[in-house]
Parts: C-alpha cells; structure tokens; sequence
C-alpha cells in the first residue's frame, strides 16, 4: 500500500499569508494525486486533481506541484473561508489519504 | 446539480450488521463509479470501497475485506454498503463519493456522510 505523508499535521497563518502543505509518497505514483478542503460537518471539496490541475470552480489561489514521491498545496493569500483541513489522496493503486493538514487561525 | 444523500445512520453492537445507502442525483449514476470513504472520530480520511459503474468490479481496503460488500442498484440510482462484524474500530461517518475518473481514483463529489457508531 502507499502510504502518504503529510506536513506540518498543524499550522497557524493569518489572513493574507503564504501558506504550503507538503505530501510525501511512499513510493513514486507520478501524478496521480488530488488535494482536498474539509471543514467540519461538511462534504470534502477536491481542490486538485492530477497534482497540479485546479478543478472547476476552485479559486486561482490554490496551487498544486510536484510528480513521483514529493508534492505540494500553495495557497497564495489565505483567505478566512480556508481554514480548514487539507488532505492529500494518491490514485496509483488503492486510494489512500495523507493524516491531514489543519490550518488555524493566528 | 449533483447530490448525495447517504441514510442508514445508526448504533449497532460489536459483532453486528448495517447497511447504509446513498441516493444519487444530478447525474447519469450508472456512467461513474462511486466509492465509499470514512472518517472515524478525530482522525482522518480513509477510503474503504470502490464499485465500477456496472457494478461488475469491486474493490475494498483491506482493513474491511470480507466483512463490508458493496453494491449498487442503477434502476434506483442507489450506492449501498453492507456492513458485517462490525468492530469498535468501524465507527466513523461514512461519505458516499462520485468517482471522478473510474474506479478507485479521485472523487469529485462527496455527500455530507452518515453516522455509525458500533457500541461494545
């Protein structure tokens, strides 16, 4: 199985920051690879798909990089609707998710 | 507009059986594949199925292999997932998802989930 891990686990960033999760796999899965938005009682959101492709009606200032075993999700100017918890999930084999990355408020 | 609506929402005993469904709309149900992904309390995400659009092919983690089926039923537009020898360690909300691109790649579209506490 592939295992994916994400980091930090936690963050603290104020409206307007830079913020970056990183998504390490355990073994190379090209770009098979989607980030997701989860607030709490709430449907997950896919964000990105492909690793790097924006799905449709997610704004610009998500972005997804990388390929092989090393990824990552920039958010440019965070905004106070993101606070929320971010998963990466790779698709080679078997889905598997990333433990999650929770952004609080500063 | 695509929506998922997952019931079934329950209590069960240690060693007992559920089945929990999810009603989609929205969509022409029999061309995706449709998954099941659950959050027990506190943790995160964790996939557990995968049904292609024909419900010929199937797919589980293995942490629920031999004990969860998955099926589905096109005439009624309807995910299910049965549940047996339910442990303390399958409580959790479990969302119904919308396979973006076949089966056992990346959902698209997720319902608000359902539920199941499994009590000792």
């Amino acid at each position: 199985a592939v295992q994916l891990t994400q980091s930090p686990s936690s963050l603290s960033a104020s409206v307007g920051d830079r913020v970056t999760i990183t998504c390490r796999a355990s073994q190379d899965i090209s770009t098979a690879l989607a980030w997701y938005q989860h607030k709490p009682g709430r449907a997950p959101q896919v964000l990105i798909y492909h690793a790097s492709n924006l799905e449709s009606g997610v704004p610009s200032r998500f972005r997804g990089s990388g390929s092989g075993t090393d990824f990552t999700l920039t958010i440019s100017s965070l905004q106070p609707e993101d606070f929320a918890t971010y998963y990466c999930q790779q698709y080679n084999l078997y889905p598997s998710f990333g433990g999650g990355t929770k952004v609080e408020i500063k | 507009e695509v929506r998922l609506l997952e019931s079934g929402r329950g209590l069960v005993q240690r060693g007992g059986s559920l089945r929990v469904s999810c009603v989609a709309s929205g969509f022409t149900f029999s061309k995706n594949s449709m998954a099941w992904v659950r959050q027990a309390p506190g943790k995160g995400l964790e996939w557990v199925s995968s049904i292609s659009d024909s419900g010929e092919y199937t797919y589980y983690a293995d942490s629920v292999r031999g004990r969860f089926t998955i099926s589905r039923d096109n005439s009624k537009n309807t995910l299910y997932l049965h549940m047996s020898s339910l442990g303390a360690e399958d409580t959790a909300v479990y969302y119904c998802a919308r396979e973006a691109a076949g089966p056992t790649t990346y959902f698209d579209y997720w319902g608000q989930g359902t539920l199941v506490t499994v009590s000792s």
